[in-house]
């Protein structure tokens, strides 16, 4: 079936700093969705990418969408203390089931 | 719209136990799911619904079973309580559009159930 990793596990992050979290999957894709979950919360979707090569930009956030359509990658700048938390990617293939990353935890240092 | 609801939000079962998660969505969603959230892991579906009276197995469904008698409503039973159980549970929805490869799930709140 299906599988779609996700690197790094963990992210510690200095305020104010760069980082970038990628997901990669076995299968090519329709669509890949991001969502962020914060500690104790519930998964929000933050983004939903379609197209081959597709970039969104949300604010700090940038989105990609691999050529090939089986990697996608989330780059945050300038790291703040609201960013803290998981973020999961979720791959679609053709059927109605999205398939979760094991998500990166952020955690920033002030 | 409150949008995805869960109750119990949290819950502590004996071994051998039953019991219902209970999930209500009133967005008119007819995409319904349930995923389980170990500790530091992602998101695994037991079970999904695309309409009242049509439900199917995700990756994890064993120990579990689901009804959809409704648009709204779409309950997880637990009949035998083990501790590998012990988990986050989601409900989510999503209204997904024939052509337009989209399908936003929203997520409940979640109900914490321990197993002991």
């Amino acid at each position: 079936g299906q599988q779609v990793m996700q690197i790094p596990q963990y992210q510690h992050v200095q305020e104010g700093e760069d980082f970038t979290t990628y997901c990669n999957s076995s299968t090519t894709l329709s669509n890949i969705q991001w969502y962020k979950q914060r500690p104790g919360g519930h998964p929000v979707f933050l983004i939903q990418l379609v197209k081959s090569g597709e970039v969104k930009k949300q604010k700090r956030l940038t989105f990609q969408f691999g050529e090939a359509k089986k990697n996608s990658s989330l780059h945050i700048t300038a790291t703040q203390t609201t960013d803290v938390g998981t973020y999961f990617c979720a791959g679609r293939s053709n059927d109605y089931k999205l398939s979760f990353g094991a998500g990166t935890t952020v955690t920033v240092r002030a | 719209n409150a949008g995805v609801t869960q109750t119990p939000k949290f819950r502590i079962l004996k071994i051998g136990q039953s019991m219902t998660l209970q999930c209500t969505q009133d967005m008119n969603h007819n995409y319904m799911y349930w995923y389980r959230q170990d500790p530091g892991m992602g998101l695994k579906l037991i079970y999904y619904s695309v309409g009242a009276g049509i439900t199917d197995k995700g990756e994890v469904p064993n120990g579990y079973n689901v009804s959809r008698s409704t648009t709204e409503d779409f309950p997880l039973r637990l009949e035998l309580a083990a501790p590998s159980q012990t988990s986050v549970y989601f409900c989510a929805s999503s209204f997904p559009i024939a052509g337009a490869a989209t399908d936003t799930q929203y997520f409940g709140p979640g109900t914490r159930l321990t197993v002991l």
